[in-house]
């Protein structure tokens, strides 16, 4: 079955930028399904990020979107996330999780699949 | 765009039932039978218990089920076990294709 694993730094400067990776295993990163990224600061909620489709279209938070690039690496069925500019409030675990969403289809929309999860400090 | 508001704990004693109420706006939960609900243990990833507001997915329980009434959604949980102690969230699919989690539910098994 299809499996998600996100790797990066676990340790980003202040204003610097976070970089992960979302590694889909089990199954292609180009079915029809979005991919998204979801994180949850230390003891709080969940926050969605943004989300891609292998086409290359994206949908962002808007109260995150002036920092945030998802991408897709075809080549090696994964999709990374981007997060620039960030500051101690950006510290979190960060998830890379499967939206049973296709294409151009408003049903089904939830997450089915999630990684373990990575958590990312930001400290200098 | 503002998190869905739910309850920031519930409670309830094996055996019984319990339900958790997720309110949005004509924006997202009353626009849309995209709801969905999680399942979070500490330390853990969350878990799909609910979908398009109340379906299942294979292998989860029948104890779980979920509803909508205008822009509130709700879920409920009958004959509480101790292993469904976790925080729950809700979620919305919402305007200009985008996602919104409620700010999560601790459940409290007694």
């Amino acid at each position: 079955q299809v499996q998600l694993q996100e790797s990066g730094p676990g340790l980003v400067k202040p204003s610097g930028t976070l970089s992960l990776t979302c590694a889909v295993s089990g199954g292609s990163i180009t079915s029809n399904n979005w991919w998204s990224w979801v994180r949850q600061p230390p003891g709080k909620g969940l926050e969605w990020i943004g989300e891609m489709y292998h086409s290359g279209s994206t949908n962002y938070n808007p109260s995150l979107k002036s920092r945030v690039t998802i991408s897709v690496e075809k080549s090696r069925n994964q999709f990374s996330l981007k997060l620039s500019s960030v500051t101690a409030a950006d510290t979190a675990v960060y998830y890379c999780a499967r939206d049973l969403r296709g294409w151009l289809v408003l049903s089904l929309s939830a997450f089915d699949i999630w990684g373990q999860g990575t958590m990312v400090t930001v400290s200098s | 765009q503002s998190a869905l508001t739910q309850p920031a704990s519930v409670s309830g004693s094996p055996g019984q039932s319990i339900t958790i109420s997720c309110t949005g706006t004509s924006s997202d939960v009353g626009n849309y039978n995209l709801v969905s609900w999680y399942q979070q243990h500490p330390g853990k990833a969350p878990k799909l218990m609910i979908y398009e507001v109340s379906q299942r997915p294979s292998g989860v329980s029948n104890r779980f089920s979920g509803s909508k009434s205008g822009n509130t959604a709700s879920l409920t949980i009958s004959g509480l076990q101790a292993e469904d102690e976790a925080d729950y969230y809700c979620c919305s699919y919402a305007a200009s294709s985008t996602s919104i989690f409620g700010g999560g539910t601790k459940l409290t098994v007694l």
